[in-house]
């Protein structure tokens, strides 16, 4: 059974901090992995990573995949307040690109 | 370009009720699935249509069903409810439900059963 587990469950920052968030997976035949970000409702796609593009990054966030350990992490630097979310990695299902194993996230916090 | 758009935002109803929520892609998406998301079991994957079919289901009873209209909008259907059946319901679409093409969610539709 596919598995996605992050890393830590919470954290609470300052501004201006910079983060990493982790998340490990177990996925017969990976294809992709992927970060959301989730404040009240809709989880808001970031980042998709392949074996073909194993590094992302948009402005204050970037993300790596290191696919031979099966981890990847991302990054926000420079923190501020409206990054506060819940970060959700998720892998989709070996044969139904669709069906995401979503881990448990990460929630965010980042204080004045 | 409009996002998914999910109806109504919230609903309430009563035990063995049934509901039908609906979901209208971002133009241009072919495939619509369906997740529930509840604290304790976090996000879970219901089913996906594409081209009117479903394609994909995951572990649900059969209380649960949805179908796909030609324009790609969707509905989702809950029938006899549960309390159990609390939860957020999200919708995503993306272009054609493959590999390279990520899922973008709606808002989601809040139900609760009392």
């Amino acid at each position: 059974e596919d598995k996605v587990v992050q890393s830590p469950l919470s954290l609470v920052v300052h501004e201006g901090d910079t983060v990493t968030l982790n998340c490990s997976y177990e996925v017969t035949n990976f294809r992709s992995l992927l970060w959301y970000k989730q404040e009240k409702k809709a989880p808001t796609f970031l980042f998709m990573l392949t074996s073909s593009g194993i590094e992302k990054k948009s402005g204050r966030l970037s993300s790596i995949l290191d696919k031979k350990e099966l981890f990847s992490i991302l990054n926000i630097t420079a923190t501020q307040t409206g990054d506060s979310a819940i970060y959700l990695c998720a892998a989709p299902n070996t044969g139904t690109a669709s069906k995401l194993t979503f881990g448990t996230g990460t929630r965010l916090q980042v204080t004045l | 370009k409009a996002g998914v758009t999910q109806t109504p935002r919230y609903l309430i109803k009563t035990r063995g009720q049934q509901v039908t929520l609906s979901c209208s892609p971002i133009s241009g998406h072919r495939s619509v699935s369906w997740y529930q998301q509840t604290p304790g079991q976090g996000l879970q994957f219901l089913f996906e249509y594409f081209s009117e079919t479903q394609r994909n289901k995951g572990n649900f009873p059969g209380r649960f069903s949805g179908r796909q209209f030609s324009n790609s909008r969707s509905e989702m259907n809950v029938s006899t409810l549960e309390l159990g059946d609390s939860a957020l319901y999200l919708c995503a679409s993306s272009i054609d439900g493959e590999y390279n093409s990520p899922l973008h969610f709606g808002n989601g539709t809040r139900l609760t059963v009392t």
